[in-house]
């Protein structure tokens, strides 16, 4: 069954540095997202990517974090500058389209630690 | 994005029926409810959807309340590996917006 695959598992950088989180969504999806969860809180929704450009995102998309996909198949997201409060699972998820019955599938997760 | 209520915790025992609620008052027409779960140190992952009609799939069933203020998703027979945190999402776009959701333990 195909799925969606984060990499690495664990990363952990140092505040002030720069991280770069890479997904595979699933081959035929269009859609793109990013979710972040805080250790003991709720999943908390990011960006959405499509058609080579941004969605929607979220307050906390700010202008340290940017979302890319450098070829057809990996969807990345960078981090400019880390802070601590950034420490976080990052969830990748991809859908085949837009519509709000399709399902999102979800990557196992990064999970970022910033020192 | 309309509001669920679901309650923080449930206790299941293993082998037996699990029915998980959900209270959606201000669901607007065009919402359709969705149930994704997370296991433990995982993602989420999707279990089932519906917009009005009762809905059945291989991993649960869901049934919507005739005036949809409210749905209930039922695990038919609670297996261990059933232990997460389920959450019952209203959508009309295409981003998920996760609520606090309903950790269900099973009990062996």
């Amino acid at each position: 069954e195909p799925e969606v695959t984060q990499t690495p598992s664990h990363q952990v950088t140092q505040m002030g540095q720069e991280v770069i989180l890479r997904c595979v969504p699933i081959s035929n999806h269009l859609y793109f997202y990013w979710y972040r969860q805080i250790l003991g809180q709720k999943v908390e929704f990011l960006v959405s990517f499509y058609n080579n450009e941004i969605s929607e995102k979220s307050e906390i998309f700010d202008d340290q974090f940017s979302v890319e996909r450098p070829d057809g198949s990996n969807f990345t997201l960078k981090i400019r500058s880390t802070k601590l409060e950034d420490s976080a699972m990052y969830f990748c998820a991809s859908r085949i389209t837009g519509l709000p019955y399709n399902e999102q599938f979800f990557g196992p997760g990064t999970r970022l630690t910033v020192l | 994005d309309a509001k669920t209520t679901q309650p923080n915790s449930m206790e299941s025992n293993e082998e037996e029926p699990v029915h998980l609620p959900c209270n959606h008052s201000t669901i607007s027409g065009t919402d359709y409810i969705h149930w994704y779960r997370q296991l433990p140190s995982q993602g989420p992952e999707y279990v089932i959807h519906g917009l009005t009609s009762n809905v059945n799939n291989r991993m649960a069933s869901l049934a919507i309340a005739e005036d949809r203020k409210s749905s209930t998703l039922i695990l038919h027979r609670a297996t261990l590996r059933d232990a997460a945190v389920y959450y019952c999402i209203l959508t009309r776009d295409d981003k998920i917006i996760f609520g606090k959701g309903t950790r269900l333990h099973i009990l062996p």
